[in-house]
């Protein structure tokens, strides 16, 4: 069973804020991940990292940042949150191989907005 | 179009069915394929990983391949109410670690 922990788990805050959701896995992954799912929809990647000091963007533009500083920690950060950002962000990793390895997912942050 | 579809379903079958998911996909560069399990307020959880064609064989549960008509299929037998949950499949290409995800298919398994 894959170890990769979210927090929070739900929040629901206002306007405005400045949001970070947290995301540790314990593998060793060289790989993380976050995307965001909406219900009934396909996941969409927002940001992923293939090591320590490696961000890039994904396809869906949310207006957050991320950083990976260490390799189990890859924390997202919403500066200023709005009602579109409403959500749920779900974190993953994958390991390192000769082949594509599968992503493991934590069990996600459900956001809302006001 | 999408290049990877899959029907949102539901589909409601009942308890020991047999139960059959599938996906299309348009990009012949797909050679990685999984099937994902999520339970409702859960992360998707890995259900089987297989490379290229062919079929893979899980306890339940077995994922076909088939690259010449680009479509993959999740098979399973005897199914149970705890099966009811949405199963995502997802496939990327060679190179590339980053999977393109379908929509998923919510299944509901009835007593």
């Amino acid at each position: 069973e894959a170890d990769i922990y979210q927090t929070p788990r739900y929040l629901v805050i206002g306007t405005g804020k400045k949001i970070t959701l947290e995301c540790s896995q314990t593998m060793g992954h060289d790989k993380m991940y976050w995307y965001q799912q909406d219900p009934g929809m396909e996941l969409h990647l927002i940001h992923y990292s293939y090591g320590v000091n490696s961000t890039e963007k994904g396809d869906l533009s949310s207006e957050s940042t991320v950083s990976r500083i260490r390799t189990e920690h890859f924390p997202l950060t919403l500066e200023s949150a709005r009602p579109s950002h409403t959500s749920q962000y779900l974190c993953a990793s994958s390991e390192t191989g000769d082949i594509n390895q599968p992503q493991h997912f934590g069990d996600g942050t459900r956001l809302s907005i006001l | 179009q999408k290049e990877v579809e899959q029907d949102p379903g539901p589909l409601s079958v009942p308890e020991g069915a047999i139960v059959s998911l599938n996906c299309t996909y348009s990009n012949s560069a797909f050679q990685y394929f999984m099937w994902y399990r999520q339970y409702s307020r859960k992360g998707p959880e890995l259900l089987m990983y297989t490379y290229s064609s062919g079929n893979k064989e899980d306890g339940r549960f077995t994922a076909q391949v088939d690259k010449s008509s680009k479509y993959i299929s999740l098979f399973i037998r005897d199914s149970q109410p705890s099966d009811s949950a949405t199963y995502l499949c997802a496939m990327s290409a060679g190179g590339s670690y980053i999977p393109t995800f379908g929509r998923g298919t919510s299944l509901i398994v009835h007593p």
